[in-house]
């Protein structure tokens, strides 16, 4: 059971350069987002899924896709790379605790844009 | 707006010592609250309070929400140096019903 497994760990991109991080599960979670970490703004959803075929918008969506195509993957796409988003980021998936939505988190990905 | 504050934002104690960590929230719809802990990658869960005044409690680590105060504490006694990381509050909730991170408290605990 590998849990959240996120590739590359690290990356390194010129300004406009497209890319896609790519994250699977095996822990069958129907929930499943992103988020980017930068110092002194805390973790900040880019976008979720509830499901294969269904996603949503978080508070940073701009720049970024994704699709959902099946239950254990959830690829984040940028499109054309600024140096804004230069970041740390997670992906996660999550299990119903008592009806709350507990995130299990990837090893995260480093993302630099020169 | 959604909004969650956590307090203080870096703290630096002595093997053995107490410590309070701090967490206000405003949020629409909540649900319940999570902590983490985050170390030097992923953040980990530890955990997850729905009603007020419930005390949840893992060895040298509690917590306690209240949901008419809009607040939360994590208290670590007899601090080790293992426990050195960043701890982040997370209320379940806004219009979309995800998790809202607080931007953590980077705690060091020196020998």
């Amino acid at each position: 059971n590998a849990g959240v497994t996120q590739t590359p760990k690290f990356q390194v991109l010129k300004t406009g350069q497209s890319m896609t991080l790519q994250c699977a599960q095996d822990m069958n979670h129907e929930y499943m987002s992103w988020y980017r970490q930068d110092p002194g703004m805390g973790l900040r959803l880019i976008h979720y899924s509830v499901g294969a075929g269904i996603t949503d918008q978080g508070e940073v969506p701009n720049g970024y896709n994704v699709s959902r195509s099946t239950t254990e993957d959830f690829p984040l796409r940028l499109l054309s790379a600024a140096p804004s988003q230069t970041s740390v980021y997670f992906c996660a998936s999550s299990y119903s605790l008592s009806g709350a939505n507990v995130l299990t988190f990837g090893a995260g990905s480093r993302l630099t844009v020169l | 707006e959604d909004k969650v504050v956590q307090s203080p934002l870096s703290l630096v104690v002595h093997e053995g010592d107490t410590v309070t960590l701090n967490c206000s929230y405003e949020v629409t719809n909540f649900r319940s609250l999570l902590w983490y802990k985050q170390e030097k990658k992923a953040p980990t869960f530890l955990f997850m309070l729905t009603s007020s005044g419930i005390e949840k409690k893992s060895g040298r680590l509690s917590s306690i929400l209240d949901k008419k105060e809009l607040f939360s504490i994590l208290n670590i006694t007899a601090t080790q140096t293992g426990d050195s990381a960043v701890y982040l509050c997370a209320p379940e909730g806004g219009s979309q019903g995800n998790l809202i991170f607080g931007k953590g408290t980077k705690l060091s605990v020196k020998p």
